[in-house]
This record gives C-alpha cells, sequence and structure tokens, in this order.
C-alpha cells in the first residue's frame, strides 16, 4: 500500500510548547512539502524539499522548522515562536518538481493549542 | 498571497443536476490543476491541464482553461451525493527557481441527495 502517512491525527498542546508532526511516504518522491490550512481557507505553504538535506522557506516559515535526513520522511516542529499555530497541517509529495507532476496529499494533523 | 480564486464559495445542488465551478487567477501559469478535499481529509488531484490545452475530461469531469481571461472552470456532471467535498484550483508560480503550487480558497460543493 503506497501513499503518505501522518501521525497523529489528532495533536493537543500547551501554549509554549514545541511539537513535531510526522510526514512518512513510500512512494519514493524526491519532492515533499508541508501546509497549514486554516478553516474556510486555502492552503499555504510551509516548507517544502526537492530533495534528501535539502530544504526551502514557503510563504509562512516563521515559527516552523523541518529537516529531510531520509527520502521518506519530512517531519515538521511547531516552534512556541510560531503566534497562531492551531490549524489542520498537510503534508504532501511529488514525484520530481511542480507543477509539472500532481501532488500526494497525507490525510493530515489536526493541531490544537491551549 | 492568493493565485487562484474560487467562484462561488459555495455551492448547492440537487443529485443529477451538474455543478460547475470557476477559478480565477492573476499571473501568468504553466499549469493549473484541480484537487478535492473531502471535510477533515487530505487532498485529492483531479486533472491537471496544461497552458497550450483547453479543455480536458476525466469521466465525469470536464476541464477548461481560457489564458486570455486567466480563469478556468470544474465541471462534474451528473453529481452524486459522494461528490460533495471542497473543490480547490492551484496554479504555478515560479519562487526563486522552484515552482510550487499556490492554492485557491476552494468551492464548497453540497450535493443532496
Amino acid at each position: 500500500d503506497g501513499g503518505i502517512t501522518q501521525s497523529p491525527k489528532y495533536l493537543f498542546r500547551k501554549e509554549g510548547q514545541n511539537v513535531t508532526l510526522s510526514c512518512e511516504q513510500n512512494l519514493n518522491h524526491d519532492a515533499m512539502y508541508w501546509y497549514r490550512q486554516d478553516p474556510g481557507q486555502g492552503l499555504r505553504l510551509i516548507y517544502y524539499s526537492q530533495i534528501v538535506n535539502d530544504f526551502q522557506k514557503g510563504d509562512i516559515a516563521e515559527g516552523y522548522s523541518v529537516s529531510r535526513e531520509k527520502k521518506e520522511s519530512f517531519p515538521l516542529t511547531v516552534t512556541s515562536a510560531q503566534k497562531n499555530p492551531t490549524a489542520f497541517y498537510l503534508c504532501a509529495s511529488s514525484i520530481g518538481q511542480t507543477p509539472t507532476y500532481e501532488q500526494y496529499f497525507g490525510p493530515g494533523t489536526r493541531l490544537t493549542v491551549t | 498571497s492568493q493565485q487562484g480564486e474560487e467562484d462561488p464559495q459555495a455551492l448547492s445542488i440537487q443529485e443529477g443536476e451538474n455543478a460547475t465551478m470557476n477559478c480565477s487567477y492573476k499571473t501568468s501559469i504553466n499549469n493549473l490543476q484541480w484537487y478535492r478535499q473531502n471535510s477533515g481529509r487530505g487532498l485529492v488531484h483531479l486533472i491537471l491541464i496544461r497552458s497550450n490545452e483547453r479543455e480536458k475530461h476525466s469521466g465525469r469531469l470536464r476541464v477548461t482553461l481560457d489564458t486570455s481571461k486567466k480563469s478556468s472552470s470544474l465541471l462534474i456532471t451528473a453529481s452524486r451525493a459522494a461528490d460533495t467535498a471542497s473543490y480547490f484550483c492551484a496554479t504555478d508560480r515560479m519562487n526563486t527557481g522552484f515552482q510550487k503550487l499556490v492554492f485557491g480558497t476552494g468551492t464548497r460543493l453540497l450535493v443532496s441527495p
């Protein structure tokens, strides 16, 4: 069964704590992405990675960090510096550089910070 | 910033009717993609149309692209209750050499039995 997995599905944290969201893919895709989705909104790009050990900031990278030590894995850390961390977070991957290729999405992680 | 803007924001129809959603964008594109999102789930790719294409079909889906008007439409024919979802268009935008996708705010489609 090929695809992208994200865990956990729901995550609750207290304000001031860092939290790491997991994203794993077994599609052998080079490119991976993290998006944030707020209610009634489209997706906004947080970080993307075209290849292992390389990643770039997207439109709203402040307060977030990522790593890409393995091709299959692209974890996202939401730090205490992120002012409004409560949101739905989506991880995606594609064979290569978009927009030539479609993106495959994971099921998402809903993060609530109180 | 948003590149694509979908219209209408919400659409409610009966099963068997056709549903048309529109997407407008601001800058030149290479490709435009449509995605579907069921409530609380990830997005699923529906169709990609290149800038040199005017129309594309996939099953009950028909996508048109008018680059002169910077707009695209997604038509779902003979809709079913299972088509209830949000639909997003996504366009490419060059960003320091990496063409990333920029998503619109989506159209929420409700198909009633």
